[in-house]
């Protein structure tokens, strides 16, 4: 199985600073990585993802992440974040070869500061 | 990316009383659907997992007589709460996936409370 970890459970960070949520994995075979942001009251919705290739994936709203397979890392980043920016971030994991479930982290509230 | 719909997006019901909350893949086939509750400020938690034609398959901990799930074609899962209690309120998200994706697609979520 896999897991997910994301150490950060809050971040706040002021308007128009550069913000990273970490994320780690565990898993014993091959991965695809998701982020996902949640909005107060709303379903999640893909920020980007990681499937193959390149291990810089830029996404929606200006993010982006990296794939660090020797870290087993994926953090998220953005240059300079937005009031929009304010929600719940989620990492998520699934084995490239193992079926549909995803594994969630705990998620991480990012909250920018004006 | 693909559209993921339920219905109803809220829902206030009396104890003891039944509800079911639909979750619609409106462009793509989905052969399997996810249903997960989230309680405040928390991850998802997956309920259970079910594959159109079949029976559900529940996580360690759910109970199926509670949480009745039909998936009965392509693009509809429905999740059925029995006998709801103030402790089954909740925000319930379901996802979809179909073969081709390596993916899963979310719907808006249902906000239960329970009185």
């Amino acid at each position: 199985a896999q897991s997910v970890t994301q150490l950060d459970s809050q971040v706040p960070v002021f308007e128009e600073a550069p913000v990273e949520l970490r994320c780690n994995y565990s898993s014993s075979v091959s991965v695809y990585l998701f982020w996902y942001v949640q909005y107060p009251n709303q379903g999640l919705q893909l920020l980007l993802k990681y499937l193959s290739g390149s291990t810089l994936v830029k996404g929606i709203n200006g993010f982006e992440a990296e794939f660090n397979k020797s870290q087993t890392s994926f953090h998220l980043r953005k240059p300079s974040v937005h009031i929009s920016d304010t929600a719940e971030y989620f990492c998520a994991v699934r084995g490239a070869n193992t079926g549909n479930q995803f594994y969630f982290g705990t998620g991480t509230s990012l909250t920018v500061i004006p | 990316g693909a559209v993921v719909s339920q219905h109803p997006s809220w829902v206030i019901c009396k104890s003891g009383t039944s509800v079911k909350i639909e979750c619609r893949s409106l462009d793509f086939q989905a052969t399997t659907m996810f249903w997960y509750r989230q309680f405040p400020k928390q991850s998802l938690m997956l309920m259970a997992t079910s594959n159109e034609g079949s029976k559900a398959t529940y996580e360690q901990g759910v109970e199926k007589d509670k949480f009745l799930i039909n998936h009965a074609s392509l693009t509809l899962s429905t999740l059925t709460v029995t006998s709801a209690h103030p402790e089954d309120s909740s925000f319930y998200i379901c996802s979809a996936a179909d073969n081709s994706y390596n993916e899963q697609f979310f719907g808006p979520g249902t906000r239960l409370t329970v009185l």
